[in-house]
């Protein structure tokens, strides 16, 4: 299965500053996914990162706040903009592959990026 | 939009004691995943069930879905500390969208 690699691992941000998180698949992935984990929560889809055109956001996330870039099958950015204590949160990259014999698609997640806002 | 919950939110047993958690969807699914994410990880894929009435085990592990695919359960055995974490179905609906349940935390005390 695909191994994601995702940095940052942390970090602590200050109000208002942007931040961008990398995530790096060691093969060509069609399915490319950012989701949300806020503490103790379950995960919230927020956008799926499409390679070559404009991400495809779930209702609630806009492109403004959550800019998204999938340059090729391998790598893809999503940036968190002007952030609040709200955005506090960990961010999970994750890409869709096919296992076993029936080909069922099944999710392989990033170790996720935890964001603290001051 | 699909909302798939799960009970219990929380669950603490004795090291040998089961455990099962149920999950349930608003709507009919065309298929049904389970994840485990342990304390500080990353959620790990465990089983997709795909037929009404499905049943599959994996060791101490079993996991069933319901005949009118909204509803999924998974019963673990004689539980272990290796077991702690957090367990996230997931339900597949219109459009193929993967929507995740809201969790079951399991902690195991010995």
């Amino acid at each position: 299965s695909a191994v994601i690699s995702q940095k940052p691992s942390r970090d602590i941000c200050q109000r208002g500053t942007s931040l961008t998180i990398q995530c790096q698949v060691d093969s060509q992935v069609t399915m490319m996914f950012w989701y949300r984990q806020q503490p103790g929560q379950s995960l919230t889809l927020i956008a799926t990162a499409n390679q070559g055109s404009e991400a495809t956001y779930e209702s609630g996330f806009v492109i403004d706040k959550f800019p998204i870039s999938r340059p090729n099958l391998t790598f893809s950015t999503l940036t968190v903009s002007n952030m609040s204590p709200e955005d506090s949160s960990i961010y999970l990259c994750s890409v869709g592959v096919f296992r076993g014999r029936r080909g069922a698609n099944v999710l392989t997640f990033g170790a996720g990026s935890r964001l603290t806002v001051l | 939009g699909q909302q798939v919950m799960q009970i219990p939110q929380y669950q603490h047993v004795q090291e040998g004691e089961d455990f099962t958690t149920y999950c349930n969807s608003s709507t009919t699914l065309s298929n049904i995943q389970w994840y485990k994410q342990r304390p500080g990880g990353h959620p790990v894929f465990l089983i997709q069930l795909v037929k009404s009435g499905e049943v599959k085990k994996q060791k101490r592990l079993t996991f069933q879905f319901g005949e009118a695919k909204k509803n999924s359960s998974l019963h673990i055995t004689a539980t272990q500390t290796t077991d702690v974490g957090t367990y996230f179905c997931a339900g597949r609906g219109g459009g193929n969208k993967l929507t995740f349940g809201t969790g079951t935390q399991l902690k195991v005390e010995l």
